[in-house]
Parts: structure tokens; sequence; C-alpha cells
């Protein structure tokens, strides 16, 4: 079965600062990975994917990801992090049963 | 496209009641998801549809839940009877294809069993 994992509840980083939320994955064959990001009462947005090809994927709000088959990771990362990218973060899997499963989110929070 | 759209928005119901929550997919999506967000156990898969077909109800926590997918443009999830432990937001999703396409989400149902 799939899964992915996040292994952080919750980011804390200062406005300008790099962030990372990070998230691992368990597949049997090669897997789709997705990030969505959730504001309060609203519903999931889509980031990024990574399919096939170049380990780093660029994405919506200068948000990029990295795919590292070796460590079965896919971290989400920003160079400058702003206030408003305070949200709720999920990591997801795709494989060929076509369901979608997702990490138990990360809150990054990024203070002023 | 206005997005997939679920109905309503807010639902307060009085345990023992039956609840539907509704989803209309983005036209030409084949695939369609029912998801449960609690802080307990963070976002669930309950079942999902291909063109109209249940193909894994796995995530259906007990039989009082059930879906239906009639057309291609409309789901319902059912609970009856409901119960306090139900209270959540429910998001309904659709996506085009499998695999490697993204799935779109709804605003969500935030279901309150009281």
């Amino acid at each position: 079965a799939q899964s992915v994992a996040q292994p952080e509840d919750q980011v804390n980083v200062a406005e300008g600062n790099p962030l990372t939320v990070k998230c691992t994955y368990s597949v049997s064959g090669n897997p789709y990975l997705f990030w969505y990001v959730q504001y309060p009462n609203r519903g999931l947005q889509f980031l990024l994917k990574y399919i096939t090809g170049d380990n780093l994927v660029k994405g919506s709000y200068g948000f990029e990801a990295e795919f590292n088959k070796s460590q079965t990771s896919f971290h989400l990362k920003k160079p400058s992090a702003l206030v408003s990218d305070s949200a709720l973060y999920f990591c997801a899997v795709r494989v060929v049963s076509n369901d979608m499963r997702f990490g138990a989110g990360t809150r990054l929070t990024v203070k002023p | 496209d206005a997005g997939v759209i679920q109905s309503p928005r807010h639902e307060v119901t009085e345990m023992g009641q039956e609840v539907t929550l509704r989803c209309k997919p983005i036209s030409g999506h084949d695939y369609l998801f029912w998801y449960r967000q609690t802080m307990m156990r963070g976002l669930e898969l309950l079942i999902y549809f291909n063109n109209n077909v249940p193909i894994d109800d796995s995530g259906m926590p007990e039989d009082r839940f059930s879906a239906k997918m009639p057309n291609a443009s409309f789901s319902t999830l059912k609970i009856q009877p409901s119960e306090p432990r139900d209270s959540a937001v429910y998001f309904c999703a659709s996506s085009v294809l499998g695999g490697s396409t993204e799935a779109f989400f709804g605003q969500g149902t935030r279901l309150t069993v009281v």
C-alpha cells in the first residue's frame, strides 16, 4: 500500500528565511507525488507535482520540491518565506491504483 | 469552470438524523474522491469513483456511510444515522485522469452532529 509521512507537525521560520517542509513516501512502483496547501476554512489547493524527469520541481507561489529516490523523499522548499505562506501543507502520493493518499499535514508558521 | 462545488457549506444536525452531502465535480473529470478531515485523524480517503463506478470504499468507516454517483456531474455522501463522532469537514475532489494528474478540491462541508 502506498503512504506518505510528514515527520513534523509544525515548522516555524522567520520571514525572509528559507523554509523546508519534509515528506517521505512508501510505495511499490513509481510514485506520483504532490504538494497541497490549505488556508483556514478553505479546501486544499494544488502547489506542484512530481511525475518523472527532473528531480527539482517548481510550482506556484515560488515553491519548489526536490524528489530524492534513494531517500524516498519529496521535501517542499522556498528560498525566502513570506508571512502569507503560513498555512497547513499536505504531501500526497498516487500510484497505479489511482487513489490519492495524504500525509498528516504540517503547519507552517512564518513570523515577521 | 467554477471548480468542484460542494453543498451545503455548513450542516448542523442532531444525532440520529440522516445527513446528505453533495458534490458537483469539474466537468470532464473522470475521478471523484470523498475525504474526511479531523484534527485527530487528518485527511482520510473515504471512497473514490472512476467514471461513476465506486472503485475503493475501504475507507468508509461504517455501514452508516454510503456514497453514490448517479451521473458524471453529481455525487452524494450520506450518513444515516449520524453520530457526534461524525463531526468533521468533508471534502470532495475530482481529477481528469488517474496517476499523474492532480485532484482539485471543493471548499468542503463542515458537519456538526449534536
